[in-house]
């Protein structure tokens, strides 16, 4: 079974510039997570998708990031513009069910390196 | 108060020996935890998931869970140096997964 894929792997952009990651989970999860890790913390969830809605955006910091989720499959972040703060990784992590309680336990991608200077 | 709170280490330990990780929650409504393993430069990946009060053992590793403490902890029984990593206590199961900031673990041959 394939896992999540990412890409790219590794972005340097300076500020202001925009930025686009693209994630492809597990076939047939329905939930899938982008989540921001700066080096030294824990991953932060940046949105969560159940299906194509979004379930959880509360920590997204909207006017610079988006994110989107077509047909319920592939997604993709964007940053515009960048920042200095948002150099980290950036993970994507799918799940087969992410609402219902129980293990929801979540598979993760390799993740995208952004460095900004 | 932080969500959920480890202890940042790092935390040493010999061979053979056993590491002990804990991780205490805030919010008394969650209900399932889990805890991940993360190898410099690499990501997560899940060790082990509790949603019941008590021990849950899986090989040599051992979750333990106590709601009325608000605590959760990880037992690595003869640890290997490839144990080496960090290692991440997550809340979720239903509610919004919320990671700590991980345990950074040394085992020294």
């Amino acid at each position: 079974e394939a896992g999540v894929a990412q890409s790219p792997r590794y972005k340097i952009i300076e500020k202001r510039q925009s930025v686009a990651f693209w994630c492809n989970p597990i076939s047939g999860h329905a939930t899938l997570y982008w989540y921001q890790q700066i080096l030294g913390q824990g991953p932060k969830l940046l949105i969560q998708f159940q299906n194509n809605g979004v379930v959880d955006d509360s920590q997204l910091p909207k006017d610079r990031f988006s994110a989107e989720r077509l047909k319920g499959v592939d997604s993709t972040l964007k940053i515009q513009p960048a920042k200095l703060e948002d150099s980290a990784v950036y993970l994507c992590a799918s799940s087969q069910r992410g609402l219902a309680g129980g293990n929801n336990e979540q598979f993760f991608g390799p993740g995208t390196r952004l460095t900004v200077l | 108060q932080k969500e959920v709170e480890q202890n940042s280490g790092p935390l040493s330990v010999p061979e053979g020996a056993i590491a002990s990780l804990n991780c205490t929650y805030s919010d008394r409504g969650s209900q399932s935890f889990f805890w991940y393993r993360q190898y410099s430069g690499k990501s997560p990946e899940l060790i082990m998931f509790i949603y019941s009060n008590g021990d849950k053992e899986d090989g040599r590793f051992t979750a333990q869970l106590n709601k009325a403490s608000q605590y959760v902890s990880l037992l690595i029984r003869d640890s290997q140096p490839s144990d080496s990593a960090t290692y991440l206590c997550a809340r979720g199961g239903g509610f919004k997964t919320i990671f700590g900031a991980g345990t950074r673990l040394f085992v020294k041959a």
